[in-house]
Protein backbone atom coordinates (compact mmCIF):
# COMPACT_ATOMS: atom_id res chain seq x y z
CA UNK A 1 0.00 0.00 0.00
CA UNK A 2 1.77 3.19 -1.25
CA UNK A 3 -0.52 5.69 -0.44
CA UNK A 4 -0.16 8.88 -2.77
CA UNK A 5 2.93 8.54 -5.01
CA UNK A 6 4.19 11.35 -7.27
CA UNK A 7 6.49 11.81 -10.41
CA UNK A 8 9.22 13.71 -10.56
CA UNK A 9 11.00 14.30 -7.66
CA UNK A 10 12.51 17.25 -8.79
CA UNK A 11 12.46 18.94 -12.09
CA UNK A 12 14.63 22.08 -13.63
CA UNK A 13 12.02 23.26 -16.69
CA UNK A 14 13.16 26.71 -18.76
CA UNK A 15 10.48 28.98 -19.83
CA UNK A 16 8.26 27.55 -22.82
CA UNK A 17 8.97 24.00 -21.80
CA UNK A 18 6.18 21.71 -21.21
CA UNK A 19 6.00 19.11 -18.41
CA UNK A 20 3.44 16.35 -17.03
CA UNK A 21 3.64 15.79 -13.14
CA UNK A 22 2.35 12.15 -12.29
CA UNK A 23 0.00 11.18 -9.12
CA UNK A 24 -1.72 7.82 -8.03
CA UNK A 25 -3.25 6.49 -5.62
CA UNK A 26 -3.72 2.90 -4.61
CA UNK A 27 -6.61 3.82 -1.94
CA UNK A 28 -9.74 3.75 -3.73
CA UNK A 29 -10.07 7.88 -3.36
CA UNK A 30 -12.85 9.02 -5.33
CA UNK A 31 -11.34 12.96 -4.71
CA UNK A 32 -7.88 13.91 -5.97
CA UNK A 33 -6.30 17.10 -5.69
CA UNK A 34 -3.25 19.60 -7.07
CA UNK A 35 -1.70 22.26 -5.07
CA UNK A 36 1.02 24.33 -5.17
CA UNK A 37 2.87 25.88 -1.89
CA UNK A 38 4.87 28.78 -2.45
CA UNK A 39 6.73 30.46 0.74
CA UNK A 40 4.66 32.67 3.24
CA UNK A 41 1.89 31.02 1.70
CA UNK A 42 -0.50 28.27 1.91
CA UNK A 43 -1.52 25.39 -0.13
CA UNK A 44 -3.18 26.48 -3.09
CA UNK A 45 -5.63 24.71 -4.79
CA UNK A 46 -4.63 24.13 -8.59
CA UNK A 47 -7.47 22.20 -10.09
CA UNK A 48 -9.33 19.31 -8.24
CA UNK A 49 -10.93 16.16 -9.34
CA UNK A 50 -14.33 14.49 -7.49
CA UNK A 51 -14.96 11.60 -9.14
CA UNK A 52 -13.51 9.72 -12.29
CA UNK A 53 -14.19 11.59 -15.13
CA UNK A 54 -14.63 15.29 -13.78
CA UNK A 55 -12.33 17.88 -12.83
CA UNK A 56 -12.99 21.55 -11.72
CA UNK A 57 -10.83 24.93 -11.08
CA UNK A 58 -9.39 25.56 -8.00
CA UNK A 59 -8.13 29.14 -6.49
CA UNK A 60 -5.01 28.81 -9.31
CA UNK A 61 -5.85 27.04 -12.67
CA UNK A 62 -4.13 29.33 -14.59
CA UNK A 63 -1.08 27.76 -16.81
CA UNK A 64 -2.41 24.50 -15.59
CA UNK A 65 -4.39 21.99 -17.09
CA UNK A 66 -5.24 18.43 -15.39
CA UNK A 67 -6.56 15.14 -16.56
CA UNK A 68 -8.50 12.17 -14.43
CA UNK A 69 -7.00 9.08 -16.28
CA UNK A 70 -8.92 6.49 -14.30
CA UNK A 71 -10.16 6.48 -10.85
CA UNK A 72 -6.27 6.02 -9.46
CA UNK A 73 -4.44 8.65 -11.40
CA UNK A 74 -4.67 12.11 -11.57
CA UNK A 75 -1.93 14.15 -14.15
CA UNK A 76 -1.01 17.84 -14.20
CA UNK A 77 0.38 19.41 -17.03
CA UNK A 78 1.74 22.87 -17.60
CA UNK A 79 1.46 23.57 -21.45
CA UNK A 80 4.26 26.40 -21.53
CA UNK A 81 5.89 26.62 -18.07
CA UNK A 82 6.61 30.51 -16.77
CA UNK A 83 9.39 31.19 -13.85
CA UNK A 84 5.83 31.83 -11.90
CA UNK A 85 5.56 28.64 -11.55
CA UNK A 86 8.48 27.71 -9.95
CA UNK A 87 7.11 25.84 -6.90
CA UNK A 88 6.32 22.65 -4.81
CA UNK A 89 4.09 21.00 -6.35
CA UNK A 90 1.92 18.27 -3.60
CA UNK A 91 -0.99 15.89 -5.03
CA UNK A 92 -3.10 14.55 -2.60
CA UNK A 93 -6.49 12.43 -2.44
CA UNK A 94 -9.38 12.48 0.29
CA UNK A 95 -11.10 9.22 1.80
CA UNK A 96 -14.42 8.75 1.07
CA UNK A 97 -15.35 7.70 4.29
CA UNK A 98 -13.17 9.61 6.87
CA UNK A 99 -12.61 12.69 4.67
CA UNK A 100 -8.88 12.64 5.97
CA UNK A 101 -6.73 14.10 3.04
CA UNK A 102 -3.48 12.17 2.18
CA UNK A 103 -0.64 13.55 0.39
CA UNK A 104 2.04 12.51 -1.94
CA UNK A 105 5.44 13.38 -1.77
CA UNK A 106 6.04 16.41 -3.43
CA UNK A 107 7.39 17.37 -6.82
CA UNK A 108 10.01 20.51 -6.58
CA UNK A 109 9.83 22.35 -9.59
CA UNK A 110 12.30 24.89 -10.93
CA UNK A 111 11.22 27.12 -14.46
CA UNK A 112 14.20 29.26 -15.02
CA UNK B 1 -11.56 33.12 -2.69
CA UNK B 2 -11.89 32.27 1.39
CA UNK B 3 -9.26 34.07 3.93
CA UNK B 4 -8.02 31.39 6.49
CA UNK B 5 -5.74 32.94 9.18
CA UNK B 6 -3.84 31.04 11.71
CA UNK B 7 -2.10 32.74 14.56
CA UNK B 8 0.88 33.12 16.05
CA UNK B 9 2.84 32.58 12.37
CA UNK B 10 5.58 30.92 14.91
CA UNK B 11 5.92 29.42 18.30
CA UNK B 12 9.05 28.53 20.50
CA UNK B 13 7.95 26.72 23.39
CA UNK B 14 10.16 24.60 26.21
CA UNK B 15 9.99 21.15 26.79
CA UNK B 16 7.02 20.06 29.03
CA UNK B 17 4.65 23.22 28.04
CA UNK B 18 1.37 22.97 26.91
CA UNK B 19 0.64 25.59 23.84
CA UNK B 20 -2.28 25.87 21.70
CA UNK B 21 -2.71 27.74 18.04
CA UNK B 22 -5.79 29.15 16.66
CA UNK B 23 -7.02 28.98 12.76
CA UNK B 24 -10.20 31.59 11.81
CA UNK B 25 -12.54 30.84 8.99
CA UNK B 26 -15.97 32.37 7.58
CA UNK B 27 -18.95 31.01 9.75
CA UNK B 28 -20.93 31.17 6.96
CA UNK B 29 -21.28 27.88 4.43
CA UNK B 30 -19.20 25.25 6.83
CA UNK B 31 -18.77 21.65 5.61
CA UNK B 32 -15.07 21.19 7.58
CA UNK B 33 -12.30 22.04 8.89
CA UNK B 34 -9.30 19.65 9.05
CA UNK B 35 -6.03 20.17 10.78
CA UNK B 36 -2.47 18.81 9.69
CA UNK B 37 0.80 18.15 11.22
CA UNK B 38 3.40 19.07 8.70
CA UNK B 39 7.24 18.07 9.17
CA UNK B 40 10.34 19.46 7.22
CA UNK B 41 10.99 17.35 4.33
CA UNK B 42 8.01 15.53 4.93
CA UNK B 43 4.58 15.70 3.38
CA UNK B 44 1.50 17.09 5.26
CA UNK B 45 -0.48 14.68 7.58
CA UNK B 46 -3.84 14.88 8.67
CA UNK B 47 -4.70 15.00 12.19
CA UNK B 48 -8.21 16.08 12.50
CA UNK B 49 -11.13 16.37 10.60
CA UNK B 50 -14.17 18.60 12.30
CA UNK B 51 -17.61 18.66 11.13
CA UNK B 52 -19.88 19.50 13.59
CA UNK B 53 -20.07 23.22 16.08
CA UNK B 54 -18.99 22.47 19.26
CA UNK B 55 -16.59 19.38 18.09
CA UNK B 56 -13.67 18.12 20.15
CA UNK B 57 -11.42 15.57 19.19
CA UNK B 58 -8.22 14.23 20.55
CA UNK B 59 -5.21 12.25 20.09
CA UNK B 60 -2.87 11.15 22.58
CA UNK B 61 -1.50 15.34 23.92
CA UNK B 62 -2.74 16.82 20.76
CA UNK B 63 -6.60 18.63 20.87
CA UNK B 64 -9.04 20.16 19.13
CA UNK B 65 -12.28 22.48 19.52
CA UNK B 66 -14.49 24.16 16.86
CA UNK B 67 -16.63 26.55 16.49
CA UNK B 68 -18.42 27.22 13.41
CA UNK B 69 -21.05 29.91 14.72
CA UNK B 70 -18.07 32.61 15.40
CA UNK B 71 -15.36 30.77 12.72
CA UNK B 72 -12.46 29.43 14.65
CA UNK B 73 -10.81 26.34 15.81
CA UNK B 74 -8.49 25.87 18.54
CA UNK B 75 -5.76 23.30 18.55
CA UNK B 76 -3.48 22.37 21.74
CA UNK B 77 -0.44 20.38 22.70
CA UNK B 78 -0.04 19.25 26.14
CA UNK B 79 3.27 18.68 27.26
CA UNK B 80 4.91 19.37 24.45
CA UNK B 81 8.33 17.26 23.67
CA UNK B 82 10.44 18.31 21.09
CA UNK B 83 9.35 15.47 18.34
CA UNK B 84 6.27 17.73 17.74
CA UNK B 85 7.81 20.13 16.58
CA UNK B 86 6.73 21.28 13.18
CA UNK B 87 4.50 23.45 11.11
CA UNK B 88 0.52 22.66 12.12
CA UNK B 89 -1.60 23.70 8.80
CA UNK B 90 -5.64 24.20 9.37
CA UNK B 91 -8.05 23.82 6.02
CA UNK B 92 -11.29 25.36 5.53
CA UNK B 93 -13.84 23.45 3.19
CA UNK B 94 -17.19 24.92 2.69
CA UNK B 95 -18.65 22.04 0.10
CA UNK B 96 -16.67 19.14 0.93
CA UNK B 97 -14.63 19.46 -2.35
CA UNK B 98 -12.59 22.58 -2.23
CA UNK B 99 -10.20 23.07 0.32
CA UNK B 100 -8.28 26.84 1.55
CA UNK B 101 -5.02 26.24 3.81
CA UNK B 102 -4.06 28.50 6.16
CA UNK B 103 0.10 29.76 6.11
CA UNK B 104 0.59 27.35 9.04
CA UNK B 105 1.98 28.10 12.98
CA UNK B 106 5.57 26.79 12.92
CA UNK B 107 6.06 25.20 16.45
CA UNK B 108 9.80 24.58 17.88
CA UNK B 109 10.06 22.63 21.35
CA UNK B 110 13.33 23.74 22.65
CA UNK B 111 14.76 20.07 24.64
Amino acid sequence: NAGVTQTPKFQVLKTGQSMTLQCAQDMNHNSMYWYRQDPGMGLRLIYYSASEGTTDKGEVPNGYNVSRLNKREFSLRLESAAPSQTSVYFCASVGTVSREQYFGPGTRLTVT
Amino acid sequence: ILNVEQSPQSLHVQEGDSTNFTCSFPSSNFYALHWYRWETAKSPEALFVMTLNGDEKKKGRISATLNTKEGYSYLYIKGSQPEDSATYLCAFSPTGNQFYFGTGTSLTVIP
